[in-house]
């Protein structure tokens, strides 16, 4: 079946770069999603990206996708203390209508 | 436009005691979904509605979570008895579409704890 994976932890300085990493195992994927998760919220759509994308910017989100290892990036340039989150990768798939999650990366921020 | 609203927020319980939780999607959302999240584990599927009824219950984990939409609203979530596993994070989402072309909302969730 489908799976997602991502590293639990993140821990980047104030400023810094974040890029959170994410694999998964079903190439029939059609969507792709980055969601976050603050303290007591709900799951906030960040971006989503194409199968047929192999990059897409909004400000400071880049997301890439690398179809051939399964592989999708979320880079956060100028990471600041309001980025401190879990942030979930996720895939959909045109065979189903539910979204595939994965464990989810907690972001922390150091000063 | 109001969100996906859920209640409650939080639920305490004893092992063996029944729990419901409900979601209000947003209006005009006939999709509706439901999803659990158990400590530091992924976020599951436990089944999606297309108004009042279930199109996929595949992620139901056993027959003591009991969902209904009646009427093709809100929709309830019912835990009897509950497990002390049965403790995570509830979440219902809603859709206009299908979900893979818009992705979902999320409400807020419901932490449930039973104890």
């Amino acid at each position: 079946g489908e799976d997602v994976e991502q590293s639990l932890f993140l821990s980047v300085r104030e400023g810094d770069s974040s890029v959170i990493n994410c694999t998964y195992t079903d190439s029939s994927s059609t969507y792709l999603y980055w969601y976050k998760q603050e303290p007591g919220a709900g799951l906030q759509l960040l971006t989503y990206i194409f199968s047929n994308m192999d990059m897409k910017q909004d400000q400071r989100l880049t997301v890439l996708l690398n179809k051939k290892d399964k592989h999708l990036s979320l880079r956060i340039a100028d990471t600041q203390t309001g980025d401190s989150a879990i942030y979930f990768c996720a895939g959909a798939y045109s065979s189903a209508s539910k979204i595939i999650f994965g464990s989810g990366t907690r972001l922390s921020i150091r000063p | 436009e109001a969100g996906v609203t859920q209640f409650p927020s939080h639920s305490v319980i004893e092992k063996g005691q029944t729990v419901t939780l409900r979601c209000d999607p947003i209006s005009g959302h006939d999709n509706l979904y439901w999803y659990r999240r158990v400590m530091g584990k992924e976020i599951k599927f436990l089944l999606h509605f297309v108004k009042e009824s279930k199109q996929d219950e595949s992620g139901m984990p056993n027959n003591r979570f009991l969902a209904e939409r009646t009427g093709g609203t809100y929709s309830t979530l019912k835990v009897q008895p509950a497990e002390l596993e049965d403790s995570g994070v509830y979440f219902c989402a809603s859709s206009q579409g299908t979900a893979t072309n818009y992705g979902y909302t999320f409400g807020s969730g419901t932490r449930l704890t039973v104890v």
